[in-house]
């Protein structure tokens, strides 16, 4: 069974970084691309980026494109998401996802001053 | 990017109701179509996947179809227990897009 558990999420002010973390387990994390997907409070959802298995190609929304970088660490069946220059928009649920199949419950970022 | 219009964006059923829940695409996705459902305060869950396969421990009152642009979620018999917001989401071409959700309450 797919188990995803995200952390690093936090009450952060706009302009400054965060770092996310994905642990994963019940599957072969090497072998799969993984996702991150963003819900903003009582809103719809929101794809923003994707890694390869390999880490060989990633993809952005252009909402973040510049400003967030994803990436794995296969030995340690880990996902990362870098936030850079955050903005109160950006405040949201961050599930980390092995699509279609499995998602995390999810970490809370809030960008406030 | 390919826009993803689910219809209605909220819907009052009946227990033992048949419902039928819609996702447009802005153009083909070649039936790269799922569809989650999210319960208050948890994370999305899987029900059907590439438009019409059942995800492992979903009940077959659930089921999917369409084919280019219209895709169609339909539960058989509405529970109390399907109490939730629908999402679909096309995996066709990135960036990946997903509908902006069917509320969908118990009448």
């Amino acid at each position: 069974e797919v188990q995803l558990v995200e952390s690093g999420g936090g009450l952060v002010k706009p302009g400054s970084s965060l770092k996310l973390s994905c642990v994963a387990s019940g599957f072969t994390f090497s072998s799969y691309g993984m996702h991150w997907i963003r819900q903003a409070p009582k809103k719809g959802l929101e794809w923003i980026a994707l890694i390869y298995y390999d880490s060989s190609n990633k993809y952005y929304a252009d909402s973040v494109k510049g400003r967030f970088t994803i990436s794995r660490d296969n030995s340690k069946n880990t996902l990362y998401l870098e936030m850079n220059s955050l903005r109160s928009e950006d405040t949201a649920m961050y599930y980390c996802a092995k699509l279609p199949y499995g998602w995390g419950q999810g970490v809370m970022v809030t960008v406030s001053s | 990017d390919i826009q993803m219009t689910q219809s209605p964006s909220f819907l009052s059923a009946s227990v033992g109701e048949r419902v039928t829940l819609s996702c447009r695409a802005s153009q083909n996705i070649n039936k790269y179509l799922d569809w989650y459902q999210q319960k208050l305060g948890e994370a999305p869950k899987l029900l059907i996947y590439n438009t019409n396969n059942l995800h492992t421990g979903i009940p077959s009152r659930f089921s999917g179809s369409g084919s280019g642009t219209d895709y169609t979620l339909t539960i058989s018999s509405l529970q109390p227990e399907d109490v939730a917001t629908y999402f679909c989401l096309q995996r066709n071409s990135w960036p990946l897009t997903f509908g902006s959700g069917t509320k969908l309450e118990i009448k």
